[in-house]
């Protein structure tokens, strides 16, 4: 256990729909990541929220947004879903600084 | 885009010292190096990071050249569990836009018995 908890572990859905992945940090990390691996792309990073506030933006599509609550848990919001959404979706966290980042064990999701 | 070049794939035996190169020879000063690996479709695990002095922990070693432009890590014993894709990463410590860690393709290491 890395400390960095995601759920759901699996979700399957249908294209147009929406869904919500949620995120909970180790405890004392204020930063959390979200980041995409689907098998032709690799892992792209999405967004990174600090202590509640967006600090960086990759790769996230417009039908994606996230969010960092006061308790530090983050979700990742994805509408409009299309086939090609289908993909590992990965949550890190961090202290801050040169320090490393902490991964969970990632949500799959299916998009039919 | 990536700012590190490795080998796709490297082979290594199994109770033998498995040596990945990185070249990251646009490096900035201030940027660290780090390395991560995924175990087949797990979360990316953090091995060991450094900036210019080299640096061993319980996983490996890292070895980063004088000029900064290229490091080795070291797994000095590698077994059947340490088959997976090693990813070398250079990002400033701060955090933001410049400061998140970026994935390349990586190295895809097979121990083999």
């Amino acid at each position: 256990d890395s400390g960095v908890t995601q759920t759901p572990k699996h979700l399957i859905t249908a294209t147009g729909q929406r869904v919500t992945l949620r995120c909970s940090p180790r405890s004392g990390d204020l930063s959390v990541y979200w980041y995409q691996q689907s098998l032709d792309q690799g892992l792209q990073f999405l967004i990174q929220y600090y202590n509640g506030e967006e600090r960086a933006k990759g790769n996230i599509l417009e039908r994606f947004s996230a969010q960092q609550f006061p308790d530090l848990h983050s979700e990742l919001n994805l509408s409009s879903l299309e086939l090609g959404d289908s993909a590992l979706y990965f949550c890190a966290s961090s202290v801050g600084g040169a320090g490393g980042y902490t991964f969970g064990s990632g949500t799959r999701l299916t998009v039919v | 885009d990536a700012k590190t070049t490795q080998p796709p794939s490297m082979d290594c035996a199994e109770g033998r010292a498995a040596n990945l190169p990185c070249n990251h020879s646009t490096i900035s000063g201030n940027e660290y190096v780090y390395w991560y690996r995924q175990i087949h479709s797990q979360g990316p695990q953090y091995i060991i990071h450094g900036l210019k002095n080299n640096e061993t922990n319980e996983m490996a070693s890292l070895i980063i050249t004088e000029d900064r432009k290229s490091s080795t890590l070291i797994l000095p014993h590698a077994t059947l569990r340490d088959t997976a894709v090693y990813y070398c990463i250079v990002r400033l410590p701060h955090g933001g836009s410049q400061g998140n860690l970026i994935f390349g393709k990586g190295t895809k290491l097979s121990v083999k018995p």
